[in-house]
């Protein structure tokens, strides 16, 4: 079993939907939660850092954490053909522990 | 957040030769880490390297093949040696900023022919 389970997709939703993308994990020691976007021959851009069960939000983004379920979940509101990419989340143990991925989700937003 | 330049951000290298990659940060940290990322594949970590201390790296991966130098806190390279078309990937370096996340290059793009 992967520490870290993300659904590669493809995820393809028309323009303006509300978009979900959701990991999984098994190590409850991850205290730290990272989602990043990565466009193609691009490096992955970090959208969303959070480390306490609940909420965030950023703009169109909205990332959520379930510690208790060990359950990951970045939501995109009003969704764009700009976001299109693949979506990573990644999480960590904390100080400089290293950072474990899920698979990516490969994301197209339709005009 | 910390801004990170990698060199090359491309390069097509013939089968046993060696690329070396550079990585530059704009700010001091005591930790760097080096990354793969195999096509249609997430990344996987290749080694952690602190400044002035061996690198550690992850199973699967050796130093005489992924030799890491850290000579200073902004910087670092990642030699990929005696390189096969197995070895064609994307090579990316990351920095924790503490309290902000971890930040990646833009990556390099290495094809082995």
């Amino acid at each position: 079993q992967k520490e870290v389970e993300q659904d590669p997709g493809p995820l393809s939703v028309p323009e303006g939907a509300i978009v979900s993308l959701n990991c999984t994990y098994s190590n409850s020691a991850f205290q730290y939660f990272m989602w990043y976007r990565q466009y193609s021959r691009k490096g992955p851009e970090l959208l969303m850092y959070t480390y306490s069960s609940g909420n965030k939000e950023d703009g169109r983004f909205t990332a959520q954490v379930d510690k208790s379920s060990k359950y990951i979940s970045l939501f995109i509101r009003d969704s764009q053909p700009s976001d299109s990419a693949t979506y990573l989340c990644a999480m960590t143990r904390g100080g400089a522990q290293k950072l474990v991925f899920g698979q990516g989700t490969r994301l197209t937003i339709n005009p | 957040s910390a801004v990170i330049s990698q060199k090359p951000s491309r390069d097509i290298c013939q089968r046993g030769t060696s690329l070396t990659i550079q990585c530059q940060v704009d700010s001091q940290v005591t930790m760097m880490f080096w990354y793969r990322q195999q096509p249609g594949q997430s990344l996987t970590l290749i080694a952690t390297a602190n400044q002035g201390s061996e690198a550690t790296y992850e199973s699967g991966f050796v130093i005489d093949k992924f030799p890491i130098s850290r000579p200073n806190l902004t910087f670092s390279t990642l030699t990929v040696s005696n390189m096969s078309p197995e070895d064609s990937s994307i090579y990316l370096c990351s920095v924790l900023d503490r309290g902000l996340g971890a930040f990646f290059g833009q990556g390099t793009r290495l094809t082995v022919v």
